[in-house]
């Protein structure tokens, strides 16, 4: 049973262009949460999402940033004109249920440079 | 609002001997609570939980302790081994379904 994947490993992107984030969660998991992580910090939550619906978006910046979690395919975290201050790792997590009294299984995380 | 602290930033111990990790949090109602042991360029990792129901519970190597009169966590490791050495961290479930993470500590085993 392959765990949390999450592509690509690492994003390097200019200032300006867009950053797609792939998630694949793990077989039987309808949940996805992404979370972001700068250099010395913990995850900050961003979004959580089951199959076509978001739940709970209060950690997304305003704008430029979007998520979906289609019916079929992996769940995708966007990012519009990065800035530089984008640049952090980004994990996906999956869950069979909501995560009130469940853990989470997360990724290895996408490491996304903004140049 | 919410939020999970740890108390010491880092925490340096010697092989073998046992390791405690602290945490605080400040949401009262929260009856979920997980460690997650994250390695240098990998995704967290999940290490034992407890629910609000319990003040201690048991894995290999470790024992998880949670005191709710002052909402304190705390991460036991027994005989620390090298392998050990990672960003240990503390995450509270909310009634929302999202995990919240406190800022980390850091465990350096010296051998």
């Amino acid at each position: 049973n392959a765990g949390v994947m999450q592509n690509p490993r690492h994003l390097v992107r200019r200032r300006g262009q867009e950053a797609r984030l792939r998630c694949s969660p793990m077989k039987g998991h309808s949940h996805v949460y992404w979370y972001r992580q700068l250099p010395e910090e913990g995850l900050k939550f961003m979004v959580y999402l089951q199959k076509e619906n978001i739940i709970d978006e209060s950690g997304m910046p305003k704008e430029r940033f979007s998520a979906e979690f289609p019916k079929e395919g992996p769940s995708i975290l966007r990012i519009q004109q990065v800035v530089r201050g984008d640049s952090a790792a980004y994990f996906c997590a999956s869950s069979p249920r909501q995560a009130t009294n469940e853990k989470l299984f997360f990724g290895s995380g996408t490491q996304l440079s903004v140049l | 609002g919410e939020s999970v602290g740890l108390h010491l930033p880092t925490l340096s111990v010697q092989e073998g001997d046992n390791s405690i990790i602290n945490c605080a949090y400040s949401n009262s109602a929260s009856d979920y609570f997980i460690w997650y042991k994250q390695e240098s360029g990998k995704g967290p990792q999940f290490i034992i939980d407890i629910r609000s129901n319990m003040d201690k519970r048991q894995g290999q190597r470790v024992t998880v302790l949670l005191n709710k009169t002052v909402k304190h966590l705390s991460l036991q490791i027994a005989a620390t081994q090298p392998g050990d050495s990672a960003v240990y961290f503390c995450a509270e479930s909310s009634n929302t379904g999202k995990l919240i993470f406190g800022q980390g500590t850091t465990l350096q085993v010296k051998p």
